[in-house]
């Protein structure tokens, strides 16, 4: 148990909707990753959090967002979904934000249909 | 910018055999290497992570990688292979502070398989 926690577990809907994947990170752990993983694209770096601030954006949709709260979980917001969207959506956390060493949770497995 | 090339999607072993898991890796700066492993339907976990200093480093699971700079190569390796050893491998880098923020470019994994 790496102590990041990802609801939901799996999620699926339609074409045109809109979720939204949350993340609680390890207990004292400033900075929260999303990572995007396909089959054709591997994993993909989607967007940085520390502290509730954005700090690094890598191939992020502009129909996806996210934010992190005061208490310092976080929320991708994926929208006006396609097809092409169905992954595993990880999110990660670390203490310090510049070495690397993440800790990830399990995952949420969205399908798009 | 930084990138990370795993060399062969799958390797087969069997159990006892050594296990030799190809990483090499881009960047322009000083990076800081690491090998993930992930179970089926699990997450990714750190096998170990190369930042500065010695150049051989030793990991969880009895797993070990060596720095080569000069081959710019990280390659993953175990001496006997175990069948719980079986999962897919990521190799990734970060650059070494700067503005990366510990962000992760992985390499696109290794799967691999264990023979009895």
């Amino acid at each position: 148990d790496s102590g990041v926690t990802q609801t939901p577990k799996h999620l699926i809907t339609a074409t045109g909707q809109r979720v939204t994947l949350r993340c609680s990170p390890r207990s004292g752990d400033l900075s929260v990753y999303w990572y995007q993983q396909s089959l054709d694209q591997g994993l993909q770096f989607l967007i940085q959090y520390y502290n509730g601030e954005e700090r690094a954006k890598g191939n992020i949709l502009e129909r996806f967002s996210a934010q992190q709260f005061p208490d310092l979980h976080s929320e991708l917001n994926l929208s006006s979904l396609e097809l092409g969207d169905s992954a595993l959506y990880f999110c990660a956390s670390s203490w310090t934000p510049n070495t690397g060493e993440l800790f990830f949770g399990e995952g949420s497995r969205l399908t798009v249909l | 910018a930084q990138s990370v090339t795993q060399l062969g999607s799958h390797v087969s072993v069997s159990e006892g055999a050594l296990v030799l898991l190809r990483c090499n890796y881009s960047s322009s700066v000083p990076p800081y290497l690491f090998w993930y492993v992930q179970y089926p339907n699990q997450g990714l976990q750190l096998l170990l992570k190369y930042t500065t200093g010695a150049t051989l480093v030793k990991g969880i699971n009895g797993f070990e990688a060596e720095f080569k700079k000069s081959e710019t190569s990280f390659h993953l390796t175990k001496p006997s292979a175990h069948m719980s050893d079986a999962a897919e491998y990521f190799c990734a880098v970060s650059l070494a502070g700067g503005t990366s923020y510990g962000k992760l470019t992985f390499g696109q994994g290794t799967i691999l398989t264990v023979h009895p």
